[in-house]
């Protein structure tokens, strides 16, 4: 039973570029959060999705950042024209429901480490 | 400003000592903490969880507590070994919100 599964692993862009990032959720599991993490820091809520909708995007940033979760296939972290300040760490997270009561734990995958030269 | 923190950004024992890390939290309606442990390179792992209703649980080697008195929750590891070097975070949730809050962690550090 594979957790769950971020490719790229390591992502090296140059400023002005694109990086998309995608995790599939454990199987049986409907319920995809994304986090960033930068270096020496906690991990920081972006982005709450279900399949097809997005529930809670309150810590997304407000430009070139996009998410989504499609009926098939992984669901997808997109950064438009990256900048080095988006260097990080980016988890997912996935549960069966949602994840803020105590039956939902949410499992993380290993993360996606992008770097913007 | 985050909701959750911790005491203390690091914590140095030696292998065999119990280990003692701590984080305050602010929101009162936060009534479900879990503690995760992030090696490094690696994406956070379960630990314990608490849910508000409970002032203690005890899991293998580790025990979570949680005063709400004070708004404060500690992660106890007993015998700690060099294994358990890594980042710990405590992270919150509530029925109202839909994500966890995570704070900004306590690196331990186990020498032999």
């Amino acid at each position: 039973n594979a957790g769950v599964m971020q490719n790229p692993r390591h992502l090296v862009r140059r400023r002005g570029q694109e990086a998309r990032l995608r995790c599939s959720p454990m199987k049986g599991h409907s319920h995809v959060y994304w986090y960033r993490q930068l270096p020496e820091e906690g991990l920081k809520f972006m982005v709450y999705l279900q399949k097809e909708n997005i529930i809670d995007e309150s810590g997304m940033p407000k430009e070139r950042f996009s998410a989504e979760f499609p009926k098939e296939g992984p669901s997808i972290l997109r950064i438009q024209q990256v900048v080095r300040g988006d260097s990080a760490a980016y988890f997912c997270a996935s549960s069966p429901k949602q994840g803020n009561s105590g039956a939902n734990v949410l499992t993380f995958g290993a993360g996606s480490r992008l770097t913007v030269l | 400003g985050e909701s959750v923190g911790l005491h203390l950004p690091t914590l140095s024992v030696q292998e065999g000592d119990n280990s003692i890390i701590n984080c305050a939290y602010s929101n009162s309606a936060s009534d479900y903490f879990i503690w995760y442990k992030q090696e490094s390179g690696k994406g956070p792992q379960f630990i314990i969880d608490i849910r508000s209703n409970m002032d203690k649980r005890q899991g293998q080697r580790v025990t979570v507590l949680l005063n709400k008195t004070v708004k404060h929750l500690s992660l106890q590891i007993a015998a700690t070994q060099p294994g358990d070097s890594a980042v710990y975070f405590c992270a919150e949730a509530s029925q109202a919100g839909t994500a966890l809050i995570f704070g900004k962690g306590t690196t331990l550090s186990v020498s032999s």
